[in-house]
């Protein structure tokens, strides 16, 4: 079985651009969430989407939006990029009936 | 609100050697924890989860933890560390409302392996 996939895996951007990051769940999971983790830290949790709708939204910005598809892919877009947005960013699947989620491989963004 | 603290951001242990790292929690309930591995430039593997029941859990990778309540920790252990298991690992707990779930880590800490 396909575990969690992400595009791109590496991008670079100049600061006050704007990016999005895609994100495939694993198959029969509905739920996706973002996270950023900058550099030597533990990731930080940006969104959970759940059956399309936003379930749950951390400490970030409103230059940071996503959303969920039909088939439950998901984007993150970031707008006006700003150097401190340089992190990899990581999604994640839920499996409900566990209450774990499972991790992609991340997007790793350098904002210059 | 929740927090998780890892106290040990680096350890250094020779192959062979057994292994234990720190995680303690803060949380208001009963908390879903969780230990992830992360190698270089890569994403989360779950290692092994705990919700309930038995206090000691196997994971994968010949891994293991136990919950201790008394002491709001959930370390990290492993008899013999063999060289691949150099790599970061981070404690999580989880925050569940409804649909909504959120996980919270620690800050990481960072095993080197020597041969």
């Amino acid at each position: 079985d396909a575990g969690v996939t992400q595009s791109p895996t590496h991008l670079i951007k100049t600061r006050g651009q704007q990016v999005t990051l895609r994100c495939s769940p694993i198959s029969g999971h509905k739920s996706v969430s973002w996270y950023q983790q900058v550099l030597g830290q533990g990731p930080q949790f940006i969104f959970q989407y759940y059956e399309k709708e936003e379930r749950g939204r951390g400490n970030f910005p409103d230059r940071f939006s996503a959303r969920q598809f039909p088939n439950y892919s998901s984007e993150l877009n970031v707008n006006a990029l700003l150097l401190g947005d340089s992190a990899l960013y990581l999604c994640a699947s839920k499996d409900y009936a566990t209450e774990t989620q499972y991790f992609g491989p991340g997007t790793r963004l350098l904002v210059l | 609100a929740q927090s998780v603290t890892q106290p040990d951001i680096h350890i250094t242990v020779s192959e062979g050697a057994s292994l234990e790292l720190r995680c303690n929690y803060s949380y208001g309930a009963t908390p879903y924890l969780f230990w992830y591995v992360q190698s270089p430039g890569q994403g989360l593997q779950l290692l092994l989860k705990y919700f309930s029941g038995d206090t000691l859990v196997q994971g994968i990778k010949g891994f293991e933890a136990e919950f201790k309540r008394s002491q709001s920790s959930f370390n990290l252990r492993k008899p013999s560390v063999h060289w691949s298991d150099a790599a970061e690992y981070f404690c999580a707990v989880v925050l569940v409302t409804g649909t909504a779930s959120k996980l919270t880590f620690g800050t990481g800490t960072r095993l080197q392996v020597t041969l």
